[in-house]
């Protein structure tokens, strides 16, 4: 059964620093999607960054970037030059796109990262 | 930019009486999703929908019901709620199933 698990409870980082947040999936499929999610104390959650799994180069968007190890199954999120901003709970998730493609995400249990001055 | 509303923020609800959670998407999206979010278990699939009138089962349907009338509006419906189904509830929205969801802001709800 496919699964998703961020082993890291919780993180500090300093203010500008760089920082990993690791995440690892369990999934039979070939053909499948990888998401970060953001969710700041507000709740709403916010898409940052996707790859896909056939694609070849590590996805990036601005400071953040998918350290994407097919052969590991890990698909760790990078934030570089932390601000206080990216003080939020983080939640890697992903979708299979095969026969049984509903479209539904498998969430990871979460990484709350907290910035500090 | 897609906007996807919850109709309230925060609600407190007593064990059996019949709760419902309205979701609107103004963006056209085919796909709805409504979640729990639970501490330590990440966000867990309820219901989810295709298109208009049809629904499909996530991982935990039990002691929840959904309909979907229009195609911006996704209602998650708690029959007959229990102190257990206290949770942050999140409704999603995706143009395809291919497509990353777009989330709402989420209903905190809790039963006494």
């Amino acid at each position: 059964a496919q699964k998703i698990t961020q082993t890291q409870p919780g993180m500090f980082v300093q203010e500008k620093e760089a920082v990993t947040l690791d995440c690892t999936y369990d999934t039979s499929d070939q053909s499948y999607g990888l998401f970060w999610y953001k969710q700041p104390s507000s709740g709403e959650m916010i898409f940052l960054i996707y790859q896909g799994s056939y694609d070849e180069q590590n996805a990036t968007e601005g400071r953040y970037s998918l350290n994407f190890q097919k052969a590991r199954k890990s698909a760790n999120l990078v934030i570089s030059a932390s601000q206080l901003g990216d003080s939020a709970m983080y939640f890697c998730a992903m979708r299979e796109f095969g026969s049984s493609n509903t479209g539904k995400l498998i969430f990871g249990q979460g990484t709350t990262l907290q910035v500090k001055p | 930019d897609v906007k996807v509303t919850q109709s309230s923020r925060y609600l407190v609800k007593r064990t059996g009486e019949k709760v419902f959670l309205e979701c609107v998407q103004d963006m056209d999206h085919e796909n709805m999703f409504w979640y729990r979010q639970d501490p330590g278990l990440g966000l867990r699939l309820i219901y989810f929908s295709y298109d208009v009138k049809m629904k499909e089962k996530g991982d935990i349907p039990e002691g929840y019901s959904v309909s979907r009338e229009k195609k911006e509006r996704f209602s998650l419906i708690l029959e007959s709620a229990s102190t257990n189904q206290t949770s942050m509830y999140l409704c999603a929205s995706s143009l395809t199933r291919d497509n990353e969801q777009f989330f709402g802001p989420g209903t905190r709800l809790t039963v006494l």
